[in-house]
C-alpha cells in the first residue's frame, strides 16, 4: 500500500478561492517533504521543500505567498494555493524521505481552477 | 548538462517488441529512481521504482539500475499500443529532492 498519501486526488475550485492539498507519510516520520508541479507540456519541477517546524524553502520563481506550505507535524505537510487562478491548474505531487533516505511519492493531485 | 537526461523521442516500436527507455543522471549520490507513465492530458502515474543496483521486474516492466554508469532504464516487454505514452524518469538524491527528466514519448504501432 501507499506509504505517502496525498489528498485530494482531484479538486475543482473557483477562481479566487483557496485550496489545500495534504501530503501524509503513513509509516514513517518525515522531517522533510517536497512539493512538485507540472506545467503544460513540461515535466515536473520542484516547487519547495517543506521543513517540519520551520519555514518552507521555495525554489526560484515560486511565489511563497501564493503557495503556502505548512509542515505542522512529522507526518503531514500541506500546500495551500491561495487566490487560485486558472493558470494554477496543474498536477501537484509531493514526496517524503524516510530515515533510510528512501524517497516515496504521493499519488498526486490534479487541480482545476474554473 | 541536465541533472536528468532522457531522449525525448519519439521512440517507435512495433506491437509485441521490447521498448527500451533510458535515463542518465549526474548526481552520483542519487539513491531513489522512479519511472512514471503519462498519457496525453492525464496525470503521471508511478509504474516502477528501484533503489538498488540491478534489475527489478514487475509484469512486463523491468527497471535496470547501474549506479556506476549513472543510468537507469525501463524495458517494456511485449509492447502494446496501450503503452503509448510519455515516460518520465525521476531521480532522488540523499537530500531528498527529486529531479524529473523531460520524458520520452513512446509510440507502439499495431
Amino acid at each position: 500500500g501507499a506509504v505517502v498519501s496525498q489528498h485530494p486526488s482531484r479538486v475543482i475550485c473557483k477562481s479566487g478561492t483557496s485550496v489545500k492539498i495534504e501530503c501524509r507519510s503513513l509509516d514513517f516520520q518525515a522531517t522533510t517533504m517536497f512539493w512538485y508541479r507540472q506545467f503544460p507540456k513540461k515535466s515536473l519541477m520542484l516547487m519547495a521543500t517543506s521543513n517540519e517546524g520551520s519555514k518552507a524553502t521555495y525554489e526560484q520563481g515560486v511565489e511563497k505567498d501564493k503557495f503556502l506550505i505548512n509542515h505542522a507535524s512529522l507526518t503531514l505537510s500541506t500546500l495551500t494555493v491561495t487566490s487560485a487562478h486558472p493558470e494554477d491548474s496543474s498536477f501537484y505531487i509531493c514526496s517524503a524521505r524516510e530515515w533510510g533516505n528512501t524517497i516515496y511519492f504521493g499519488e498526486g493531485s490534479w487541480l482545476t481552477v474554473v | 548538462q541536465k541533472e536528468v537526461e532522457q531522449n525525448s523521442g519519439p521512440l517507435s516500436v512495433p506491437e509485441g517488441a521490447i521498448a527500451s527507455l533510458n535515463c542518465t543522471y549526474s548526481d552520483r549520490g542519487s539513491q531513489s529512481f522512479f519511472w512514471y507513465r503519462q498519457y496525453s492530458g492525464k496525470s503521471p502515474e508511478l509504474i516502477m521504482f528501484i533503489y538498488s543496483n540491478g534489475d527489478k521486474e514487475d509484469g512486463r516492466f523491468t527497471a535496470q539500475l547501474n549506479k556506476a554508469s549513472q543510468y537507469v532504464s525501463l524495458l517494456i516487454r511485449d509492447s502494446q499500443p496501450s503503452d503509448s505514452a510519455t515516460y518520465l524518469c525521476a531521480v532522488g538524491t540523499n537530500a531528498g529532492k527529486s529531479t524529473f527528466g523531460d520524458g520520452t514519448t513512446l509510440t507502439v504501432k499495431p
